[in-house]
């Protein structure tokens, strides 16, 4: 069974410009995470989907960042226009079932590296 | 809102010594708690969690966590590291009484096991 997936692994870009990140969950698992990590500091939530549906977007630091999840498959994570404070590890993870909390246990793909020059 | 303290930054040891990284969370409710691990190169994987019950839990490859209630603390341990769990160990907290699902995380330890 394929793990989450995510493109591209790294992706450099000038501050302004327009990037787009994908992830592509575990085939089943409704739940979809964004989580970010900046700079060796903690990784910090960004917004959780429950199929297509936004079920928590606390975690998005500002409008620049637009994330999708068409159909309930793979879901894709827009920044426009980055900025410098943008650049870290953009991390998506996935579950199965909709009491994920009780296990806890979410499944990540290998990242996202940003960097906005 | 829950925060996740970890004291560690870069721990260094020899293959055979005993580990103990620290966590402790900020939450006054019921907390679910977390240990994730990431190997050089590959992907966050669950260490162990604790939800309720026995507070010392065990996890894969001979690594144990305490939840101390009253220290808010969940300190994970492992009797004699291998050179193999050189890594970066994340301690997370879930709030169990509100349904977020969302996970907070710590900045994370960086574990260097010498051979």
């Amino acid at each position: 069974e394929a793990g989450v997936t995510q493109f591209p692994s790294h992706s450099v870009i000038e501050k302004g410009q327009t990037v787009t990140l994908r992830c592509d969950p575990i085939s089943g698992h409704d739940n979809l995470y964004w989580y970010r990590r900046v700079m060796g500091k903690e990784i910090k939530f960004l917004l959780h989907f429950v199929k297509e549906s936004k079920q928590d977007e606390s975690g998005m630091p500002n409008n620049r960042f637009l994330a999708e999840r068409t159909g309930g498959t793979y879901s894709t994570l827009k920044v426009q226009p980055a900025e410098l404070e943008d650049s870290g590890v953009y991390f998506c993870a996935s579950s199965q079932v909709r009491a994920s909390w009780h296990t806890g246990e979410l499944f990540f793909g290998e990242g996202s590296r940003l960097t906005v020059l | 809102a829950q925060s996740v303290s970890q004291h560690n930054h870069h721990v260094i040891l020899s293959e055979a010594a005993s580990l103990e990284l620290g966590c402790n969370y900020s939450y006054g409710g019921t907390v679910n708690l977390f240990w994730y691990v990431q190997y050089p190169g590959q992907h966050l994987q669950l260490l162990l969690k604790y939800f309720s019950g026995d507070p010392l839990v065990k996890g894969i490859k001979g690594f144990e966590a305490e939840f101390i209630k009253s220290k808010f603390s969940f300190n994970l341990r492992k009797p004699s590291v291998q050179w193999s769990d050189t890594a970066e160990y994340f301690c997370a907290v879930n709030a169990g009484d509100t349904g977020r699902r969302a996970l907070t995380f710590g900045s994370g330890t960086r574990l260097q096991v010498q051979p």
